[in-house]
């Protein structure tokens, strides 16, 4: 299983995109990169998951370049709701391994 | 989205007794699921992995007489601690796979546990 390597905190503010990258160096062929959110006190929450190059959804935007040796996941337009922990994950899917994650803190 | 359910939400136990906390997959069977612990300001530990009819896979350093994981059918596992300690005090996560494809792990709400 890929080791990851997040940064520790973020701060943003409000309406502002926050782009949150990811190393992955022993990333495997196999392998998809998953990001969950988590909230105090509740499970981990899907946000995207992608392979290669750009994946988007409703919620955030996924890049990942042709290496895959990282990854970033950019929220547009953050809200204070968007305060939490984030999960870069790295792996085949049959078992996830959490790194340290990512506290982003969104202010006024 | 699929929903995995855990009972209870919290629970306060005393030091030396045993307490169970259930995960459901409300609508999808689930082949896997997986138990994590997770103390205060720090990431999710994973404790074991277990598999529908088969005993589980536990992580090392996880005591597997201490954390008892039954996964009897495809929608319910069960994790006892067993003989309580203060120190087992913490947010307890289960997770459930649909199977190998991706996007198909989801987690429940979590267990506060208390031992006092």
């Amino acid at each position: 299983l890929a080791k990851t390597t997040q940064p520790i905190s973020m701060d943003s503010y409000e309406g502002q995109e926050v782009n949150i990258t990811c190393s992955h160096n022993n990333i495997a062929t196999n392998d998809y990169i998953t990001w969950y959110q988590q909230f105090p006190s509740q499970g981990p929450r899907f946000i995207i998951q992608g392979y290669k190059t750009k994946v988007t959804n409703e919620v955030a935007s996924l890049f990942i370049p042709a290496d895959r040796k990282s990854s970033t996941l950019s929220l547009p337009r953050v809200s204070l709701s968007d305060t939490a922990v984030y999960y870069c994950l790295v792996g085949d899917m049959r078992k996830l391994i959490f790194g340290q994650g990512t506290e982003l803190s969104v202010k006024p | 989205g699929a929903v995995v359910s855990q009972h209870p939400s919290w629970v306060i136990c005393k030091s030396g007794t045993s307490v169970k906390i259930e995960c459901r997959s409300l609508d999808f069977q689930a082949t896997t699921m997986f138990w994590y612990r997770q103390f205060p300001k720090q990431s999710l530990m994973l404790m074991a992995t277990s598999n529908e009819g088969s005993k589980a896979t536990y992580e090392q350093g996880v005591e597997k007489d201490k954390f008892l994981i039954n996964h009897a059918s495809l929608t319910l596992s069960t994790l006892t601690v067993t003989s309580a300690h203060p120190e087992d005090s913490s947010f307890y996560i289960c997770s459930a796979s649909r199977g190998r494809d991706r996007n198909t792990i989801y987690f429940g709400e979590g267990s506060w546990l208390t031992v006092v």
